[in-house]
């Protein structure tokens, strides 16, 4: 499979708590992309990379959120102290360094936060 | 306002039906524009992208782009039950650092037999 891989599937953690999410872009694909979707709405800009630099990163992105693309190639997004209003799914995409380039998403990471 | 509006829907038209789904944007740099389709539970998948004035077809689906009104919109010929999903409009414009894709709040498509 050649898509955008995304790790795990579904995470439920207790408010308190550290999550660290993993995404696997395809694999000549120099931009990343860290959404995140809440039931009835569209996915909402979380940051973005090219290639190990961290672009930009909207006001959503608290300090408990942090994302990491140390090689250029995978990236981690971690959330600190969870909260109950961190539950979402958390989607990444990928994709070519072109103007008007199509992202790809991968299949999300469902977070719960009890 | 909103950068990228859709009416949530849910929008029912009879399997066979053309389905016609809109979307307005408010900024008027935005330079690209893509329908996505999602499933419940699921994540986006890309089904259109339209880049100049005018329709583009692709099988059943066609997109079409006013720039001077700001507003896409995405035709679904002969539909059917499996079309039904969420269909996200999605808005790309150049930031600072590169591109930023911004999307609609999705309009739930129920196609009935």
């Amino acid at each position: 499979d050649t898509g955008v891989s995304q790790d795990p599937r579904h995470k439920i953690t207790k408010r308190g708590q550290n999550v660290t999410f993993r995404c696997d872009p395809i694999s000549e694909h120099n931009r990343l992309y860290w959404y995140r979707q809440t039931l009835g709405q569209g996915p909402e800009f979380l940051t973005y990379f090219q290639n190990e630099a961290q672009l930009e990163k909207s006001r959503l992105l608290s300090d408990r959120f942090s994302a990491e693309r140390p090689k250029g190639s995978f990236s981690t997004l971690e959330i600190q102290r969870t909260e109950q209003g961190d539950s979402a799914m958390y989607l990444c995409a990928s994709s070519l360094d072109r103007v008007n380039e199509k992202l790809f998403f991968g299949s999300g990471t469902q977070l719960s936060v009890l | 306002q909103k950068e990228v509006e859709q009416n949530s829907g849910p929008l029912s038209v009879p399997e066979g039906a053309i389905a016609s789904l809109n979307c307005t944007y408010s900024d008027r740099v935005s330079q690209s524009f893509f329908w996505y389709r999602q499933y419940s539970g699921k994540s986006p998948e890309l089904i259109m992208s339209i880049y100049s004035n005018g329709d583009k077809e692709d099988g059943r689906f066609t997109a079409q782009l006013n720039k001077a009104s700001q507003y896409v919109s995405l035709l679904i010929r002969d539909s059917q039950p499996s079309d039904s999903a969420t269909y996200l409009c999605a808005v790309l414009r150049l930031t600072g650092g590169g591109n930023k894709l911004t999307f609609g709040t999705g309009t739930q498509l129920k196609v009935e037999l």
